[in-house]
């Protein structure tokens, strides 16, 4: 079963900086089954990318995904004091496996 | 809108059952399987397995298979995840969340969270 490792565990930015999260695999992903969350305290996961680098509904354009193999990246161009959260990174494995990152707090610094 | 409205938060004794519950609303209940993870305090979301509503259909994960079971009724399109001999590191809010057999997750339950104490 793949392991997903997030990096940082704790991002501390500012409003208006850019944000790159870092989700890497220890086995090959198919680009088509990465996705990536966001999660506030007191709430469920919400999901922001699909296929490693689709929008999902309603999702900003400041939120992108990019990656294959290995290697993803969530990037929030501009941060809105709204994004300040947890985010995860999920991928789908054959046969039904389904496994998460550990998560990135993301701060206001 | 579509919507998953989860069950209210329980508390158990070890060795006990628990049995949430999880209704849809907003679009096609037999059109989309559902998912079932969990998160304990300070964990990583788990996935647990998922049912199609359509056939009743599963999978769990090895993890749990024996002691989850996830069923659903039709009538009121609500699907059901029993967890059985209940330990303390059980404890954790558990989600439903519609997807498919295979990929993400586009909508989540409200969690309900599941306390195991003696």
């Amino acid at each position: 079963e793949s392991v997903l490792t997030q990096t940082p565990g704790t991002l501390s930015l500012s409003p208006g900086e850019r944000a790159t999260l870092s989700c890497r695999a220890s086995q090959s992903v198919s680009g088509s089954y990465l996705a990536w969350y966001q999660q506030k305290p007191g709430q469920a996961p919400r999901l922001l990318i699909y296929g490693a680098s689709t929008r999902a509904t309603g999702i900003p354009d400041r939120f992108s995904g990019s990656g294959s193999g290995t290697d993803f990246t969530l990037t929030i161009s501009r941060l809105e004091p709204e994004d300040f959260a947890v985010y995860y990174c999920q991928q789908y494995g054959r046969p039904y496996t389904y496994t998460f990152g550990q998560g990135t707090k993301l701060e206001i610094k | 809108q579509v919507q998953l409205v989860q069950s209210g938060a329980e508390v158990k004794k070890p060795g006990a059952s628990v049995k949430v519950s999880c209704k849809a609303s907003g679009y096609t209940f037999t059109a989309y399987y559902i998912h079932w993870m969990r998160q304990a305090p300070g964990q990583r979301l788990e996935w647990m397995g998922w049912i199609n509503p359509n056939s009743g259909g599963t999978i769990y994960a090895q993890k749990f298979q024996g002691r989850v079971t996830m069923t659903r009724d039709t009538s009121i399109s609500t699907v059901y995840m029993e967890l059985s001999r209940l330990r303390s590191d059980d404890t954790a809010v558990y989600y439903c969340a519609r997807g498919p057999a295979s990929g993400d997750f586009d909508i989540w339950g409200q969690g309900t969270l599941v306390t195991v104490s003696s």
